[in-house]
C-alpha cells in the first residue's frame, strides 16, 4: 500500500512556538484532507483542499496544497497544548487505484 | 459528532469469544470502511463496502468477518482473535468508495472501538 510521507514523525514544542508539518508524495491527488486524532479517539477532519496552490486557514492553522497537487503543508502559529495530537494527511490519487491513501502521521506534543 | 457512531467504545474479549463491533452513519453516504490502527503503525485499511457490496478485502484474516446490511450500517464480527489483534478499530464513511474525477470526496471517521484480546 502506498503511503503519503509525513515529516516530522514526532514533534515536541513549547506553547507559543510555530511549527510546520509536511505531507509529500510522488503522486497527484484530486483532493487532500488533514485530520487530527487525539488519544483513544477517531481522526477528526480539519480541512479539505482541492485546488493546486490553495491555502485555507482555520484559526491558527494554515493549510496549503502544492501547486502540482502532490504535497501539502500544515502550519500552526502560536501552538497551544490543545493542539497536541496525531496529525494525518490523506487523499485520493488522480490516477492508479483511486483508493484513499493515508499519511504516516505526525505526532505533536505541545508543552505548557 | 462526526455523524459516524461506533459501539462499543471499549471491548475486552478472550481468544475463544465471539463479539461484534457496530457502526452506523447518519451522513447519507454510500461507502463504509473498517480500518485498524495499532500503536506506532499507519492506518490499515481492512474492508470497503460501496453501495452494500464489498469492494475490497485487504488480505484480512477470516477471524474478522464484515457485514453490511445497508448503506448506513456496518458490522465487524470477531471470532477466535489473537492478542496481536488488539488495536483501535475505526469505522468510516464517504460519499462513494472511489473518487476518480470527484473532488473533495472525504472520509469521516467514528470515534473508534478499542479492542483488547486477552
Amino acid at each position: 500500500t502506498q503511503l503519503l510521507e509525513q515529516s516530522p514523525q514526532f514533534l515536541s514544542i513549547q506553547e507559543g512556538e510555530n511549527l510546520t508539518v509536511y505531507c509529500n508524495s510522488s503522486s497527484v491527488f484530486s483532493s487532500l484532507q488533514w485530520y487530527r486524532q487525539e488519544p483513544g479517539e477517531g481522526p477528526v477532519l480539519l480541512v479539505t483542499v482541492v485546488t493546486g496552490g490553495e491555502v485555507k486557514k482555520l484559526k491558527r492553522l494554515t493549510f496549503q496544497f502544492g501547486d502540482a497537487r502532490k504535497d501539502s503543508s500544515l502550519h500552526i502559529t502560536a501552538a497551544q497544548p490543545g493542539d497536541t495530537g496525531l496529525y494525518l494527511c490523506a487523499g485520493v490519487e488522480v490516477a492508479g487505484t483511486y483508493k484513499y491513501i493515508f499519511g504516516t502521521g505526525t505526532r505533536l506534543k505541545v508543552l505548557a | 459528532e462526526t455523524g459516524v457512531t461506533q459501539t462499543p467504545r471499549h471491548l475486552v474479549m478472550g481468544m475463544t469469544n465471539k463479539k461484534s463491533l457496530k457502526c452506523e452513519q447518519h451522513l447519507g453516504h454510500n461507502a463504509m470502511y473498517w480500518y485498524k490502527q495499532s500503536a506506532k503503525k499507519p492506518l490499515e485499511l481492512m474492508f470497503v463496502y460501496n453501495f452494500k457490496e464489498q469492494t475490497e478485502n485487504n488480505s484480512v484474516p477470516s477471524r474478522f468477518s464484515p457485514e453490511c446490511p445497508n448503506s448506513s450500517h456496518l458490522f465487524l464480527h470477531l471470532h477466535t482473535l489473537q492478542p496481536e489483534d488488539s488495536a483501535l478499530y475505526l469505522c468510516a464513511s464517504s460519499q462513494v468508495a472511489t473518487s476518480a474525477g470527484v473532488s473533495g470526496n472525504t472520509i469521516y471517521f467514528g470515534e473508534g472501538s478499542w479492542l483488547t484480546v486477552v
